[in-house]
């Protein structure tokens, strides 16, 4: 878990901005993900990417995007379409793809809120 | 895609008890089932996890049981401490429109565990 580093822990953001949360991992990890976590909702998939350069859209991706230039780093851009940005983002990654029975281990986490 | 269910959404127990959460998934073809605890403002972290191949998986006081028939898992705690206290996440693995598979998560239980 030590491996995956996000950035900044604490965010906040003015109605209208783009901000780009970092995720970087230093586990030689393939997939990565994005997951966006709201009080009684659970963990919700906003992107994943299974190699470099390739990326799919989750259950939730309008208003978010991503880019996998490099295999260690996964950043999220929340720009101003997402309409109801304020959560807790977590930046995951897993060895292979998860279908593979591969562990999923996360990130710390960064909270972002709307002012 | 997959859907998982989970429940009950809180759960309190007295120290010493046993703790049971249930889920239900929806994809016949989902083979790989972890669990996730997730304490207060922390990241989740995998306690446990079951792989279709087998009926039952025990780890110390935590034991995870999967029938594939009903399309349900459970994680069961015993002997529990106030330590135990967190929310728990099941999760199982599911194919997405973009063809390429990953997990899905519950909504999450949280669990209270009194002295």
């Amino acid at each position: 878990d030590g491996g995956i580093t996000q950035s900044p822990k604490y965010l906040f953001r003015k109605e209208g901005q783009n901000v780009t949360l970092s995720c970087e991992q230093n586990l030689n990890h393939d997939a990565m993900y994005w997951y966006r976590q709201d009080p009684g909702q659970g963990l919700r998939l906003i992107y994943y990417s299974q190699i470099v350069n390739d990326f799919q859209k989750g259950d939730i991706a309008e208003g978010y995007s991503v880019s996998r230039e490099k295999k260690e780093s996964f950043p999220l851009t929340v720009t101003s379409a997402q309409k109801n940005p304020t959560a807790f983002y977590l930046c995951a990654s897993s060895i292979l793809a998860a279908s593979s029975g591969n562990t999923i281990y996360f990130g710390e986490g960064s909270w972002l809120t709307v002012v | 895609g997959e859907n998982v269910e989970q429940h009950p959404s809180t759960l309190s127990v007295q120290e010493g008890d046993s703790a049971v959460i249930k889920c239900t998934y929806s994809d016949s073809a989902s083979n790989y089932f972890p669990w996730y605890k997730q304490e207060l403002g922390k990241r989740p972290q995998l306690i446990i996890d079951i792989r279709s191949n087998v009926g039952e998986k025990k780890d110390q006081r935590i034991a995870v049981t999967l029938n594939k028939t009903a399309k349900h898992f459970s994680l069961h705690i015993t002997e529990t401490q106030p330590e135990d206290s967190a929310v728990y996440f099941c999760a199982a693995v599911g194919l997405m429109n973009s063809g390429y598979s990953t997990l899905t998560f519950g909504k999450g239980t949280m669990l209270l565990v009194s002295p």
